[in-house]
């Protein structure tokens, strides 16, 4: 079983556009995360949550909204996609907020044309 | 603010040889430190940490780093590589344990070639 299973793993859309990734993890964590990594490797957080709380709100564009219906899911819906937002986004999850291992989604690619 | 560098975007190594991935922190009080292996298409999965204690920590996979306070380093070795360590390794650092709100602040990680 996937620890942390994210979908979809490719997603590619056109400027303007909304779309959403969804996140699920199994392991019983109670923080989940959205990073995002660019096209130089660079990984910076944007979101965490810690038993469906928002507890982590890094500068991101109001576009993107992380929604948490309940610990094990965490989502993340992007309204009107730039060419900019082009980039691998991974969820991730921790026992506790302390993130003292980190399990990491596989990622999606998402390429905005 | 607190930030990584990892000087080395890419190191080459033959298959046998050690390797040593460099890594320097800034960060104003105590540092978590971490690292990540990133294989190819695939999220990051941690190979060590250091919160306190003796200074050099065992991972998995053979890998073990060093915490140098003095040179606000914690670089990573292997004595000997193998094929399937090729991969993107990074260096990552946060604060205070447990803290909420906390988050971990990654370098730009060093893509690892390994030639036969």
């Amino acid at each position: 079983d996937t620890a942390v299973s994210q979908t979809p793993k490719y997603l590619v859309t056109q400027m303007g556009n909304d779309k959403s990734i969804k996140c699920e993890q199994n392991l019983g964590h109670d923080t989940m995360y959205w990073y995002k990594q660019d096209s130089k490797k660079f990984l910076k957080i944007m979101f965490s949550y810690n038993n469906k709380e928002l507890i982590i709100n890094e500068t991101v564009p109001n576009r993107f909204s992380p929604k948490s219906p309940d610990k094990a899911h965490l989502n993340l819906h992007i309204n009107s996609l730039e060419l900019g937002d082009s980039a691998v986004y991974f969820c991730a999850s921790s026992q506790g907020p302390g993130y003292e291992k980190l399990f990491f989604g596989s990622g999606t690619q998402l390429s905005v044309l | 603010a607190q930030s990584v560098t990892q000087p080395d975007i890419h190191i080459t190594v033959s298959e046998g040889a050690s390797l040593e991935l460099r890594c320097n922190y800034s960060y104003g009080a105590t540092p978590y430190l971490f690292w990540y292996v990133q294989s190819p298409g695939q999220g990051l999965q941690l190979l060590l940490k250091y919160f306190s204690g003796d200074t050099l920590v065992q991972g998995i996979k053979g890998f073990e780093a060093e915490f140098k306070r003095s040179q606000s380093s914690f670089n990573l070795r292997k004595p000997s590589v193998h094929w399937s360590d090729a991969a993107e390794y990074f260096c990552a650092v946060g604060g205070k344990r447990g803290a909420a709100g906390n988050k971990l602040t990654f370098g730009g990680g060093t893509r690892v070639l390994v030639k036969p």
